[in-house]
């Protein structure tokens, strides 16, 4: 089966500076891999999406990158605050495109 | 724009008794996959919806079963709840099932089984 896996539980850092979540995959390399954030009793809400032949994107404070050799995708929040702690999780289709199977998630905590 | 919804927010039943989940999805999405999430853990995909039809299914016993209405919205049903059950259920709508586009959430149902 196609597994996605975040190996950090938890991740804790200073205001200001760059958080780096990793997600790792096993089997075929999907097509594209999505990075959501989920705050506590609520839904997650999407952020990017990385398609398999695109090395790295980027919105705003956020940068993706995808290395289908390592099977892995590397998440950044640059210049951190505080409003960035949520959960993150990490997401890629079981077959073709759909539907997304998700890691169990990052808890970053931004600490003022 | 209203975006997903689901209803209810909160549940509480007792073991064996049975569920129904409400989804709406958002304006022009015609595909809607359920998921279970206990807390602290990533959402397990249950099924997914399209065109009134369950076309893919995660690891869930047959009593999950679902539903797609005509205007796209969906029900997620349990039968013979178990504690085990007891989790956030999320719907998430999504524009076509085979295209590559983000998910859009509900705020979920916290469906508590004692």
């Amino acid at each position: 089966s196609q597994k996605i896996e975040q190996n950090s539980e938890a991740l804790n850092i200073q205001e200001g500076k760059t958080a780096t979540l990793t997600c790792n995959y096993t089997n075929y390399s999907p097509a594209y891999l999505q990075w959501y954030r989920q705050d506590p009793g609520r839904g997650p809400v999407f952020l990017l999406l990385i398609r398999e032949n695109e090395k790295e994107k980027r919105k705003e404070r956020l940068k993706v990158t995808f290395d289908t050799t390592l099977k892995q995708s590397l998440f950044h929040i640059t210049a951190s605050q505080p409003a960035d702690s949520a959960t993150y999780l990490c997401a890629r289709p079981l077959s073709g495109n759909t539907p997304l199977v998700f890691g169990k998630g990052t808890r970053l905590s931004v600490i003022a | 724009d209203a975006g997903v919804t689901q209803s209810p927010t909160h549940l509480i039943k007792t073991r064996g008794q049975q569920v129904t989940l409400r989804c709406s999805p958002k304006s022009g999405h015609d595909t809607v996959s359920w998921y279970q999430q206990a807390l602290g853990q990533g959402p397990q995909f249950i099924f997914q919806y399209y065109e009134e039809e369950e076309r893919q299914r995660g690891n869930f016993p047959d009593r999950f079963s679902g539903h797609q209405f005509p205007n796209y919205s969906s029900e997620l049903n349990v039968n013979a709840l178990l504690l085990g059950d007891s989790a956030l259920y999320l719907c998430a709508s999504s524009p076509g099932q085979h295209r590559r586009y983000g998910y859009t959430f509900g705020s979920g149902t916290r469906l508590t089984v004692v």
